[in-house]
C-alpha cells in the first residue's frame, strides 16, 4: 500500500497566492521527487531532491528534502491557473546506482486555482 | 525526440479475460517500468525491465507479467482479469540504471475498465 502521506486531498487557492504541500513517511527515503499530473496525462517531474536538507528551486517551485529523510515539502509561489493539477510526492529507497528506480507515490493533492 | 507512447488508450474487458498493453519508450531510453493508478490514488509500481529482463517487481500477483523487446518497447500482460484491475496503467521510461536519478518519463496511460 501507499507509504507516503499527503494531505489534504484537495486544496483551493486564489490566483497569485502561495501554497505549500507536505509529504511525510514513517520510512526513510533516499531520493524525494515531486510530480504533477494533468487530466488525461501521465505525471511529469517537477523537482528531484537527492540529499537530506537539500533545498531546490525550479522557477516558482521550491522543494526541500527533510533532514530526517522522512519528509519533503513543495512550495508554489504566485500561483497561476495552469498550476491546476494533481501533485504527487514520490520517494526512492535505494541508495546506489544500478538498482531499479521503484518509486513509491503518495495519493496526491488536487490543486484548484481560482482566478 | 519521441516521447513515451502507449496503446490502446482505452479498453473494456470482462472478468476472466486477458489483456495486453503496449508501450514504446522514449528515444535513447533502455529502461521501462509499469505503474497501476487506481482512481484517486497515486501510481503503484508493478515492475521494471532493463535490457529485456525484469529488474524489480512490486506487490502484484504473477498474473501480471511483462516483456521488453530488443528495441526497448514493452508489453504488460494481465491474465484472469478482476474488477479491481480497473485502473490507468502507466508506462514510464528512463535512460538506464547507471543514470538512476528517479526521473521517469511517463506516457499518457491506458485506461482499463473491467466489467
Amino acid at each position: 500500500g501507499q507509504q507516503l502521506n499527503q494531505s489534504p486531498q484537495s486544496m483551493f487557492i486564489q490566483e497569485g497566492e502561495d501554497v505549500s504541500m507536505n509529504c511525510t513517511s514513517s520510512s526513510i527515503f533516499n531520493t524525494w521527487l515531486w510530480y504533477k499530473q494533468d487530466p488525461g496525462e501521465g505525471p511529469v517531474l517537477l523537482i528531484a531532491l537527492y540529499k537530506a536538507g537539500e533545498l531546490t528551486s525550479n522557477g516558482r517551485l521550491t522543494a526541500q528534502f527533510g533532514i530526517t529523510r522522512k519528509d519533503s515539502f513543495l512550495n508554489i509561489s504566485a500561483s497561476i491557473p495552469s498550476d491546476v493539477g494533481i501533485y504527487f510526492c514520490a520517494g526512492i529507497r535505494s541508495t546506489f546506482t544500478g538498482a531499479n528506480s521503484k518509486l513509491t507515490f503518495g495519493k496526491g493533492i488536487t490543486l484548484s486555482v481560482r482566478p | 525526440e519521441t516521447g513515451v507512447t502507449q496503446s490502446p488508450t482505452h479498453l473494456i474487458k470482462t472478468r476472466g479475460q486477458q489483456v495486453t498493453l503496449r508501450c514504446s519508450s522514449q528515444s535513447g531510453h533502455n529502461t521501462v517500468s509499469w505503474y497501476q493508478q487506481a482512481l484517486g490514488q497515486g501510481p503503484q509500481f508493478i515492475f521494471q525491465y532493463y535490457r529485456e529482463e525484469e529488474n524489480g517487481r512490486g506487490n502484484f500477483p504473477p498474473r501480471f507479467s511483462g516483456l521488453q523487446f530488443p528495441n526497448y518497447s514493452s508489453e504488460l500482460n494481465v491474465n484472469a482479469l478482476e474488477l479491481d484491475d480497473s485502473a490507468l496503467y502507466l508506462c514510464a521510461s528512463s535512460p538506464g540504471l547507471a543514470e538512476n536519478t528517479g526521473e521517469l518519463f511517463f506516457g499518457e496511460g491506458s485506461r482499463l475498465t473491467v466489467l
